[in-house]
């Protein structure tokens, strides 16, 4: 089993529409939870951390998170072309520094 | 204020040479952390330096080394490079290092071993 884990997609969604994407981790002792924007040939770019059960909002972007269920998500509202990149969700565990591990990343494309 | 800077950007190398990759973190961030990311996957975590000590060591051979110097600059050395070596080095800063501390990555480092 991978310690975190995406669907690479592609994910489509029409312009305007809600994106969700989603990630699954195994190990119970992660604390921190990340989502990354990377476009092709960029390097990763932070868009969203979340500590704690529940919602986290920024703009257009949402992160929920259920440690219990040992899932998190980012919904990303009124999609833009320019929202089409790969996104990639990074966890750190407790007592682990702040190493980050990632999973394989989703490819979201907003269509026109 | 500036993010994380690396050089440099491109880097082409032959099999068996030895290669060096430099990072100035974000100004006021102590730590400093190396990841490799191959093409269609996500970034896996080499070292963390903090305050010019090793705080983590990701599965990665002993060809890889680095060090974090006074000004909390860091360099990535690789010895003896493989073709499996090729991919985009990056280079992310943090205040501090604990799991609660956001990483920013620079531009990374494009390497090509042929």
């Amino acid at each position: 089993q991978k310690e975190v884990e995406q669907n690479s997609g592609p994910l489509s969604v029409p312009e305007g529409a809600i994106a969700s994407l989603n990630c699954t981790y195994s190990d119970r002792g992660s604390q921190s939870f990340f989502w990354y924007r990377q476009y092709s040939g960029k390097s990763p770019e932070l868009i969203m951390s979340i500590y704690s059960n529940g919602d986290k909002e920024d703009g257009r972007f949402t992160a929920q998170l259920n440690k219990a269920s040992q899932y998190v998500s980012l919904l990303i509202r009124d999609s833009q072309p320019s929202d089409s990149a790969t996104y990639l969700c990074a966890v750190a565990l407790t007592g682990g520094g702040n190493k980050l591990t990632f999973g394989t990343g989703t490819q979201l494309k907003v269509e026109l | 204020d500036a993010g994380v800077t690396q050089s440099p950007t491109h880097l082409i190398k032959t099999r068996g040479q030895q290669v060096t990759l430099r990072c100035s973190p974000i100004s006021g961030h102590k730590s400093v952390s190396w990841y490799q990311q191959v093409l269609g996957q996500g970034p896996q975590f080499i070292f963390q330096y903090y305050e010019k000590e090793e705080r983590g060591r990701g599965n990665f051979p002993d060809r890889f080394s680095a060090r974090q110097f006074p000004n909390y600059s860091s360099e990535l050395n690789v010895n003896a490079l493989l073709l499996g070596d090729s991919a985009l080095y990056l280079c992310a800063s943090s205040l501090s290092t604990g799991a609660q501390y956001e990483q920013y990555f620079g531009p990374g480092t494009r390497l090509t071993v042929t």
